[in-house]
């Protein structure tokens, strides 16, 4: 079993839907990344979590350390949202990331 | 937070050369990192790079495939040496932000075919 599971590993939807992408893991951890990664390949890290919840624009993450889970959420979905979200954790002991394998994203006008 | 500029963008290399990828960050940073992404698999690090020292390499990864260099707090180079198809993969580098504990900022990808 992967240290970090994401789900689903791919997301087909409409444009305006609500998206939800998930994210479990399985160690203890420092803080929880949520990144994105475009077509060529670019990653831009979206947020980074420790506990609660952070929102910018139309993205909002939440993280609940008890259950060792974090939420992704894009509302009103946009075709530009199209790409890989990934969830990656920083482990308390050293500077490591330890990486989710990603949730393709693909939003339909 | 910390811009970084990573060149090239992609290229198609023949079998037996060798291609150095570059970095440049617009401020000072103590670590860099190298990541490999191989297609359709998630991020694996190469090696870590701190100034003034050797590179430390991760399991699997070793120098005098995967030279680096870190002459200053600003920049590196990752060389993939001797490349064959295996090594055809998108290949990033990352610094811990300085703005913010614990954050990355990373390059916006080398995507590396090779032929």
């Amino acid at each position: 079993k992967n240290e970090v599971e994401q789900s689903p590993q791919n997301l087909t939807a409409q444009e305006g839907e609500f998206i939800t992408i998930n994210c479990s893991y399985s160690v203890g951890i420092s803080a929880l990344h949520w990144l994105q990664q475009h077509p060529g390949g670019g990653i831009v890290s979206l947020f980074m979590l420790s506990s609660g919840k952070k929102k910018h624009g139309r993205l909002i993450a939440t993280i609940n350390i008890q259950e060792k889970h974090s939420s992704l959420h894009i509302t009103a979905s946009h075709p530009r949202d199209s790409a890989v979200y990934i969830c990656a954790v920083g482990v308390d002991s050293n500077y490591q990331l330890i990486w989710g394998a990603g949730t393709k994203l693909i939003i339909k006008p | 937070s910390a811009v970084i500029s990573q060149k090239p963008s992609r290229d198609i290399c023949q079998r037996g050369t060798s291609l150095t990828i570059q970095c440049q960050v617009d401020s000072q940073v103590t670590m860099m990192f190298w990541y490999r992404q191989q297609p359709g698999q998630s991020l694996t690090l190469i090696a870590t790079a701190n100034q003034g020292s050797e590179a430390t390499y991760e399991s699997g990864f070793v120098i005098d495939k995967f030279p680096i260099s870190r002459p200053n707090l600003t920049f590196s180079t990752l060389t993939v040496s001797n490349m064959s198809p295996e090594d055809s993969s998108i290949y990033l580098c990352s610094v811990e932000d300085p703005a913010f504990s614990g954050g990355y900022t990373f390059g916006s990808g080398t995507r590396l075919t090779v032929v």
